[in-house]
This record gives C-alpha cells, sequence and structure tokens, in this order.
C-alpha cells in the first residue's frame, strides 16, 4: 500500500464552480500534513499546511481526518489560474528519523 | 532573495557518465534536500542534510552521492548515470525540521534524461 494516495483525476470544473478531493495516508503516527501546487513543469510550492481543526486560506478549506486517516482540500469559486496538480504531503516519523511522504498529485482544470 | 536555485535546468547524458547538480539556497536554511519525480509518481527522497558537514539517506540513494560543505551549497553526484535515473531531480530546503509544520521550499528542478 502507498503510503499516500491521492485520486489523479483530472477533475476538469467550470470556473466559479467548487471542486474537493482527499488524500488518505497509511502511517497513524503522522504528525504534519500539507497541501503543495505544482504547475506543469514547475517545483511545488507550499499552498497550505493542516491543522487538526481544519483552516482555510481564502477559497481554500483543508481538513484532517485522523480517525479515518485522511486529509481533503476543497476549492471555492474556481478561477483559471487553480489549474494545477495539488500534491497531498505528509510527514510520518519512523524511528529517529522523519519523512515527509508525497502523493502522487491530483489534477485540477479549470475551464472558462 | 534568489531563494532555491538550481543548475544545469536540462541536462542529457550517456549511460555510465557523471554529473554534478548544483543546487544552492541564499535563505541561511540549515536544512536541504534532493528529491526525484518520475511520472505519475509522487517525490521520492534521494537524501536530506540538516547542516553543513551532516547527510544521510533517504528512500532512494543508491546512484547517488551528496556533500554538504557549506550551509548554501548542497550538490548531488551522479557516479555512472543509468536510463533509470532519467527524472526531474528538485533541491528544496527548510528553515527547520519539516516535522513541526516547517514550509519547504523548491528550486526550479533539473530535467535529467540519460541514454
Amino acid at each position: 500500500r502507498k503510503e499516500v494516495e491521492q485520486d489523479p483525476g483530472p477533475f476538469n470544473v467550470p470556473e466559479g464552480a467548487t471542486v474537493a478531493f482527499n488524500c488518505t495516508y497509511s502511517n497513524s503516527a503522522s504528525q504534519s500534513f500539507f497541501w503543495y501546487r505544482q504547475d506543469c513543469r514547475k517545483e511545488p510550492k507550499l499552498l497550505m499546511s493542516v491543522y487538526s481543526s481544519g483552516n482555510e486560506d481564502g477559497r481554500f478549506t483543508a481538513q484532517l481526518n485522523r480517525a479515518s486517516q485522511y486529509i481533503s482540500l476543497l476549492i471555492r469559486d474556481s478561477k483559471l489560474s487553480d489549474s494545477a496538480t495539488y500534491l497531498c504531503v505528509v510527514n510520518g516519523v519512523t524511528g529517529n528519523d522523519y519523512k515527509l511522504s508525497f502523493g502522487a498529485g491530483t489534477t485540477v482544470t479549470v475551464r472558462a | 532573495n534568489a531563494g532555491v536555485t538550481q543548475t544545469p535546468k536540462f541536462r542529457i547524458l550517456k549511460i555510465g557518465q557523471s554529473m554534478t547538480l548544483q543546487c544552492a539556497q541564499d535563505m541561511n536554511h540549515n536544512y536541504m534536500y534532493w528529491y526525484r519525480q518520475d511520472p505519475g509518481m509522487g517525490l521520492k527522497l534521494i537524501y536530506y542534510s540538516v547542516g553543513a558537514g551532516i547527510t544521510d539517506k533517504g528512500e532512494v540513494p543508491n546512484g547517488y552521492n551528496v556533500s554538504r560543505s557549506t550551509t548554501e551549497d548542497f550538490p548531488l553526484r551522479l557516479e555512472l548515470a543509468a536510463p533509470s535515473q532519467t527524472s526531474v531531480y528538485f533541491c528544496a530546503s527548510s528553515y527547520a525540521d519539516i516535522s513541526y509544520q516547517e514550509t519547504q521550499y523548491f528550486g526550479p528542478g533539473t530535467r535529467l534524461l540519460v541514454l
């Protein structure tokens, strides 16, 4: 089983729509959770961290469900500029080392 | 600040050749990382460093070497290039331990093709 699994999509949505997708993780000891955004042929950039209580940043809302071991990202009022691949990133502690596990990404395409 | 810079942007290597991917950051970050990204796969950690003079293996270190002689620079060495090393390589840095919700800053990547 992969450590972090994401629906690859693509999610094709019209401008103004709401789109949401999840990411599941396998390590119950994971402590830190992030969503990164990656544009085509570019580097990943932090979109937002995900906190236990859930958090919002403008049109983006992230939730964490520890019991079911998943995090979610919801994008409201989608813009053309939201078209990107969204990477779910989870930190899990293994022994004395820490490690980030990256999902393969969920592709979102917003159309006019 | 330039952030994290990587050179070259793109390189074609023949099997068995060697090369060094350069990475530098000007944010005075202690932690630096090398990842590879293959199509349809998540980023995989190759090596990381928690400070000058200290490096450690990640998930996929075979075929690579690193050094960290200064805080700013973290080069990745491929000694005997193989087709399986065809990938996009990202260098990243963070101020502190990523287990504390610390942001990683990525360089623009190096695309490597081994033929």
